[in-house]
This record gives structure tokens, sequence and C-alpha cells, in this order.
């Protein structure tokens, strides 16, 4: 199974910040990547497929990049409805893996 | 606007068996990939299974093949999971989610004595 690296695995940030979150796959997927954002009790929210394409709705203020292994989110301008758990997930291989999560919290 | 309604979770002793429902609508059902996800409560998210549009492939995470069986109704938009010999670790919130881009809110099934 491929595995999915997020680092860190959690952050203390303040509102305004910008934050970036790293996932590492054991192995190249191509851009077979997206981003979620789950707020506790809550369903996922996409974000971000094809490692750096946006889903509709979704402010500009999240950016994905990289292909192959390594992948990176980028927050812009924290406010304080992006603080939340963020996921990576790859869709090359079977089983789809997720990482295991990076917590954003509010400094 | 795409509607994800899950239904079906619940109280199961171990070894006991569970059917998952999840209602669509707001998107052209037959023509969508269909995926089951699960968190454990208070850990992360796990990819449990997903489904052809027309039905003739699935394909399932290993924790879970052989005693889970996704399928689905396309005249009835809607997905199923049914889930057979559960374990205390198949406890979690279970979501229908429409190609992993639309998710449903999640069905609770807790698997205990």
């Amino acid at each position: 199974d491929i595995q999915m690296t997020q680092s860190p695995s959690s952050l203390s940030a303040s509102v305004g910040d910008t934050v970036i979150i790293t996932c590492r796959a054991s192995q190249a997927i191509s851009d077979s990547l997206s981003w979620f954002q789950q707020k506790p009790g809550k369903a996922p929210k996409s974000l971000i497929y094809g490692a750096a394409n946006l889903q509709s709705g979704v402010p500009s203020k999240f950016s994905g990049s990289g292909s192959g292994t390594e992948f990176t989110l980028t927050i812009s301008r924290l406010e304080p409805e992006d603080f939340a758990t963020y996921y990576c997930l790859q869709y090359s291989f079977y089983p789809r893996t997720f990482g295991q999560g990076t917590r954003v919290e509010i400094k | 606007e795409v509607l994800l309604v899950e239904s079906g979770g619940g109280l199961v002793q171990p070894g006991g068996s569970l059917r998952l429902s999840c209602s669509a609508s707001g998107f052209t059902f037959r023509d969508s990939w269909m995926d089951w996800v699960r968190q454990a409560p208070g850990k992360g998210l796990e990819w449990v299974a997903n489904i052809k549009p027309d039905g003739t492939k699935k394909e399932y995470v290993d924790s879970v093949k052989g005693r889970f069986t996704i399928s689905r109704d396309n005249a009835r938009n809607s997905l199923y999971l049914q889930m057979n010999s559960l374990r205390a670790d198949d406890t979690a919130v279970y979501f229908c989610s429409h190609s992993l881009n639309d998710w449903g809110q999640g069905t609770l099934v807790t698997v205990s004595s």
C-alpha cells in the first residue's frame, strides 16, 4: 500500500499567517493527490484535486503543488474558519490512502 | 446541489451485520464512481471501498475484504455497504462520497457487546 506521510502533525498559527503542510508518498503517484479540510463533527470538505486544482467554490487562499512523491498545501492569510484538520489523499493506486492529518490550531 | 444522506448505522454486537445506505441527489448518480470512507473516534480518515458507475468493478481496503460488500442501485440513486462479521475496530463514522469530492454527513457504526 502507498503510505502518505504528512508533516507536521500539528501546528499553531495566528490569524493572517501563511502555513504550509507537506505530504510525502512512499512511491510516485504522479499528480493523483487531493487535499481535504475537516472540522470537528463534520464531513471532510474537498479543497484541491489533481495536486493543484482548486475545487469549485474554494477560495484562492488555498493552493496546492507537487508531483511524484512530494506535495504541499499552502494556506495564505489564515482566518478563524481555517483552523481545522487537513488531510491528503492519494488516488493513484488501490487502496486509496490518506495522510494521518495535520491539525492547524490557533496560537 | 449535491446531497448525500447516509443511514443504517447503529449499535451491533461483534460478529453481527449491518447494511448502510446512501441516498444521492443533485448529480448524475449512474455516471459516478462512489466511495465509502470511515473515521474511527478521534482518528483519521480511512478509505473503505469504491464502486464503478455500472457496478462491475469494486475495490476494498484489505481490512474489510471478504466481510464488506459495496453495491449500488442506479435506478434508486442509492449506494450500499453490507457489513458482515463486524469487529470492534470497525467502529467508526461511515461517510458516503461522490468521487471523493462531495460527502454525506456520515452515519455512526458502533460494534460492541
